[in-house]
């Protein structure tokens, strides 16, 4: 596609229920990354994937989160019991050149995860 | 680890102000630094980069200039426009840290006509 899509765009929630959030990243972007932006914080890194492997899954503040990606192109984050912490704004990013100096991140618009 | 420390916001300026928006990092090779910046209601986008020490970066009149030895990577701009009110992200990739680009707090930036 043109850009990076997520879905959903908004997604609320009750505690303890299970969520899936859905990227799709620009056709041909190898690497594929999820941050985590909460309010007045900073992009927290969560995981990154090369094709269909996850060589850095540092990110993840839990074993209640997990993602796969599947066909080197969508990846779905899954959040398991959620808590209100969880809420935030998830976001994906996908690049041609990991690692590389020249590498840059296109990002798409955002999950806004409420959990009530 | 990596990490990139930047000024708190939000910063309020006037049109036609001069900004700096300050930014320091911490690294154990020698990484890439960026800017990315956020529109209200817009994904993060690249602003500009400078992937070497000395190498300066610029795009729509904002500049940053790669200082490793002050592991320093400012942004500024001579005259700003209402246009610029977003907020702004510096960050730094290194192929030694696994391949993720690490981000800052971010700093909001609002300019008054």
């Amino acid at each position: 596609g043109a850009g990076v899509s997520q879905s959903p765009s908004n997604k609320v929630t009750e505690k303890g229920k299970d969520v899936e959030l859905r990227c799709d990243p620009i056709s041909g972007h190898t690497a594929l990354y999820w941050y985590r932006q909460s309010l007045g914080q900073g992009l927290e890194f969560l995981i990154y994937f090369q094709g269909n492997s996850a060589p850095d899954k540092s990110g993840l503040p839990s074993d209640r989160f997990s993602a796969e990606r599947t066909g080197g192109s969508v990846s779905t984050l899954t959040i398991q019991r959620t808590q209100q912490e969880d809420s935030a704004v998830y976001l994906c990013a996908s690049s041609t050149q990991p690692g590389s100096a020249n590498e840059k991140l296109f990002f798409g618009s955002g999950t806004q995860l409420s959990v009530l | 680890g990596d990490s990139v420390t930047q000024m708190e916001g939000p910063v309020t300026l006037s049109e036609e102000a001069f900004l700096t928006i300050n930014c320091t990092y911490t690294a154990t090779g020698y990484p890439s630094l960026f800017w990315y910046v956020q529109y209200p209601g817009e994904g993060l986008q690249l602003l500009l980069k400078a992937t070497k020490a000395d190498d300066k970066g610029s795009n729509k009149g904002f500049e940053a200039t790669y200082r490793k030895e002050t592991t320093s990577f400012h942004l500024e701009k001579g005259s700003v426009q209402v246009s610029d009110s977003a907020v702004y992200f510096c960050a730094l990739s290194e192929k030694t840290g696994g391949f993720k680009t690490i981000f800052g707090a971010g700093t909001r930036l609002f300019v008054k006509a």
